[in-house]
């Protein structure tokens, strides 16, 4: 079956920019996740939605940043006005259960940002 | 807080052993391990989710302290395909997960 899909694979931004990044779940997943991974560091927590609503948005860096998941499915995250600092490999992850600290995240292939 | 990974990088020759250490400031009921490989996503290896609970995954396996708040990932007659980053992963509340700094291994033939 098809996994997580991220597209692009790649961005390049000048700053102040604005860039959208797409994540396409594994069908039937209810639970979705965006983290952003910084070069030799681990994935750091974005946000979390269950269904479309965002249920958990506190790991957002500010309010240049913004996701929504319309119809439950497919995700998008915005970021308006982007700087040198945003550039990292952005991650979506997707999960059967509500309870994703218990279940399995199945993470996408990512988007490689880079903000000039 | 994200727990802590050691040792940071690993260097391996086929066939031999590592253990991979991931410890937490806060209680744990659960610890996930993930491998990375360069430029791919992370790849789910185990969920550990009782204390003292041991799992496996090829010649994988881990173990899990709830007391001791720590979990270990061992490698065992390691493999070329075993090269890559691995994290662990404790949770911060019912979904989320807050990842080590990660524990790059290098198996060499």
């Amino acid at each position: 079956g098809a996994g997580v899909s991220q597209t692009p694979s790649n961005k390049v931004t000048e700053k102040g920019k604005y860039v959208e990044l797409r994540c396409d779940p594994i069908s039937g997943h209810t639970a979705l996740y965006w983290y952003r991974q910084s070069l030799g560091q681990g994935p750091e927590f974005l946000i979390y939605f269950q269904g479309t609503g965002a249920a958990d948005d506190s790991g957002l860096p500010n309010d240049r940043f913004f996701a929504v998941r319309p119809e439950g499915s497919v995700s998008t995250l915005k970021i308006q006005r982007t700087e040198r600092g945003d550039s990292a490999v952005y991650l979506c992850a997707s999960s059967s259960r509500v309870s994703g600290s218990m279940n399995e995240q199945f993470f996408g292939p990512g988007t490689r940002l880079t903000v000039l | 807080q994200q727990p802590v990974q050691s040792p940071q990088a690993v260097i391996l020759r086929e066939g031999e052993d590592a253990v991979i250490n991931c410890s937490s400031s806060k209680a744990l009921y659960s610890v996930h391990w993930y491998r990375q490989k360069h430029g791919e996503a992370p790849v789910f290896l185990m969920i550990l989710l009782k204390g003292g609970e041991q799992k496996g995954h090829d010649k994988i396996s881990a173990s899990f302290n709830e007391k001791k708040q720590q979990s270990s990932l061992y490698l065992t007659a390691s493999q070329l395909s075993y090269s890559g980053t691995y994290f662990c992963g404790t949770p911060r509340g019912d979904y989320k997960l807050s990842f080590g700094a990660g524990t790059t291994v290098t198996v060499r033939a």
